[in-house]
This record gives C-alpha cells, structure tokens and sequence, in this order.
C-alpha cells in the first residue's frame, strides 16, 4: 500500500543524546515536511523540503535537523534531545510544494525525552 | 499574519445529530483551504478541499463544508453523525505554499450514543 512509513513508532530517550527520525514514502512526492503535535498547539512546521536535495526551515526549527538526499527520504534529526522535544512527530508529503497538493501524512512518532 | 481560529476544542452531539465545526481564517482570502481529520493514534487524512471552483465543497465520509468569503469563514458540516465520525478535525488554510499551512488547534469530535 502505498504511503508513508514512519520509524520508530514510539521511542524514550535520554536528554543529551542524539536521535534519527526516519520517514519514506513510495509515492515519489517532491516535497515532504516534518511537524511536531502537541496538545493545545495543533501542529507545527519544523522542516520542510520542496524537492530532493533542497530543504527549508518551517516555524519551529531550532534543535533540529533534516537532509533530503533523495526523493523517498527525509529523516529528522535530534543532535542533542531536550524534554521540550517531546511530543508526537508526523512526516508528511505532497505531489507539489505549491499548496494546491493535499498532504500525506504517516501514522506518526511518539517521542519522549527524560 | 495569517491566521486561523476554530471555535471551540471539544464539540459534542448525538448519533443522527447535525454536526457542524467552525473554522475561521483571517481576512486575506487563502488560495486553498482544507479540512483534515486525525483517528486516534493515527497521522491526519483530507476530509476535503477548497480551491475557489465552487463554494460549496463535497468530502469523504458525507462531509462538506461552504467557503462564505463575506464572512472569512469554512465551516464544516456533515447531517448525520455517525459513531465512527469520533475523530479530532483540522482546518487548514494554504497561503502561496505548502510550507504555508497553517493548521487550526483542532476540534475534538465525540458522538453520544
């Protein structure tokens, strides 16, 4: 089926440490994107990136990282994990970057940081 | 700024009631405007889309929703609730690009028996 694969679905992690957010998708959109839910918050723009090998940072960047060296992946980096890093981290992807294209989103990460 | 409110968190009604969520964008007129609903434990899904062809906009699921431009507004309404509508609804006016979604608190769905 195709879609977007999130991994891992739910992790713990020790504040100071370094951590991967992995996000493919098979339905070879151009752009992809990562927000952050949280409760009363709705859900907010970390990166995006409109086409491989180009990448953009959304409303909430800071502490994150992310790379698009092909069209399938865009993995979400944490290098140094903080307890406001908590929360539950969906990928997504659109055929355009333009707005008219719907997003697609994956099942989501739920992570915490101790 | 752009921005958009939906009026009220929690909404409830019974099952064969209307359903009707707000949502309100801010006066710039949004290219695009989508509504999306999240299940439990699950990433959000297009309930539908709005793209100025028509302003009364059909979904999945017997949803719609009427972009009323006078009054900056995208409500969402469906006639009958179902059990299985118990979900959490987002609005989410595009402006120029995708990164420029903006996403609504949301409104959590419940459906009384």
């Amino acid at each position: 089926i195709a879609g977007i694969t999130q991994a891992p679905t739910s992790q713990i992690l020790a504040a100071g440490r370094r951590m991967t957010l992995r996000c493919t998708q098979d339905m070879r959109h151009n752009a992809m994107y990562w927000y952050r839910q949280d409760l009363g918050l709705g859900l907010r723009l970390i990166h995006y990136s409109n086409t491989a090998g180009t990448t953009g940072k959304g409303e909430v960047p800071d502490g994150y990282s992310v790379s698009r060296a092909n069209t399938d992946d865009f993995p979400l980096t944490l290098a140094s994990a903080v307890p406001s890093q908590t929360s539950v981290y969906f990928c997504a992807s659109s055929r355009g970057g333009d707005g008219n294209s719907p997003l697609h989103f994956g099942n989501g990460t739920r992570l915490t940081v101790t | 700024a752009q921005s958009v409110t939906q009026l009220g968190s929690h909404v409830s009604v019974s099952e064969g009631a209307l359903v009707l969520l707000r949502c309100n964008y801010s006066s710039s007129v949004p290219p695009y405007l989508f509504w999306y609903v999240q299940y439990p434990n699950q990433g959000l899904q297009l309930l539908l889309k709005y793209t100025s062809a028509a302003t009364l906009v059909k979904g999945i699921n017997d949803f719609e929703a009427e972009f009323k431009k006078s009054e900056t507004s995208f409500h969402l309404t469906k006639p009958s609730a179902h059990m299985s509508d118990a979900a959490e609804y987002f609005c989410a006016p595009t402006y120029s690009s995708a990164s420029k979604i903006i996403f609504g608190s949301g409104t959590r769905l419940s459906i009384r028996p």
